[in-house]
């Protein structure tokens, strides 16, 4: 059973750009959550998504970000215009449901914004 | 709402002593609480869960924490630390607070444990 597969591993955009992040979670998994670890920094929650349904984009920047989870195909966080300041590593989990429990981890996007 | 104090930024220890990576939560309602690890340039490994069972909980590679509700806590420890071991550690809580903060994982800002031969 593959874990959860992120990709690109590492993505290199200039300012302006746009950058795709994609993830597939775990087979069997309907939840995906987004999160960003900016340098010298833990991991902070950006978007929770089930198939077609955004639950919580409480930690989302409100402008240039976005998030879906289709009901085919990976999750995708896609950053328009950006900025040195998004340059960090983007970390996708999933797990089967509404969960108190695990959310098992990809290996993460490394982006950076030249 | 729910929130992560990770009391020390850097611990370092000599090879078979031991670990303790200590962790303060704040959460309005009963909290599940986690400790990751992760390892420079890979992502992260679930180390062991409290889930409002046992308060003293075991998890991978001799690694235990115990959960005390009066201190609001939950340290990690080993008795003996290995070199594999280094790596960095999150502790991490969610809560069953319902609305949106379900399923939200709120971090630490990690403890980056060094083992010295």
């Amino acid at each position: 059973n593959a874990g959860v597969m992120q990709n690109p591993r590492h993505l290199v955009r200039r300012r302006g750009q746009e950058a795709r992040l994609r993830c597939s979670p775990m087979k069997g998994h309907s939840h995906v959550y987004w999160y960003r670890q900016l340098p010298e920094e833990g991991l902070k929650f950006m978007v929770y998504l089930q198939k077609e349904n955004i639950i919580d984009e409480s930690g989302m920047p409100k402008e240039r970000f976005s998030a879906e989870f289709p009901k085919e195909g990976p999750s995708i966080l896609r950053i328009q215009q950006v900025v040195r300041g998004d340059s960090a590593a983007y970390f996708c989990a999933s797990s089967p449901g509404f969960s108190l429990g695990e959310q098992f981890f990809g290996p993460g996007t490394r982006l950076t914004v030249l | 709402a729910q929130s992560v104090t990770q009391l020390d930024s850097h611990v370092s220890v000599s090879e078979g002593t031991p670990v303790l990576l200590r962790c303060n939560y704040s959460s309005s309602y009963s909290p599940s609480l986690f400790w990751y690890v992760q390892h420079p340039n890979k992502g992260l490994q679930l180390l062991l869960k409290y889930t409002s069972a046992a308060t003293l909980v075991k998890g991978i590679n001799g690694f235990e924490a115990e959960f005390k509700k009066s201190e609001t806590s939950f340290h990690l420890t080993k008795p003996s630390a290995h070199m594999s071991d280094a790596a960095e550690y999150f502790c991490v809580v969610t809560s069953a607070a319902g609305g949106t903060s379900y399923g939200k994982l709120t971090f630490g800002q990690g403890t980056i444990l060094t083992v010295h031969p």
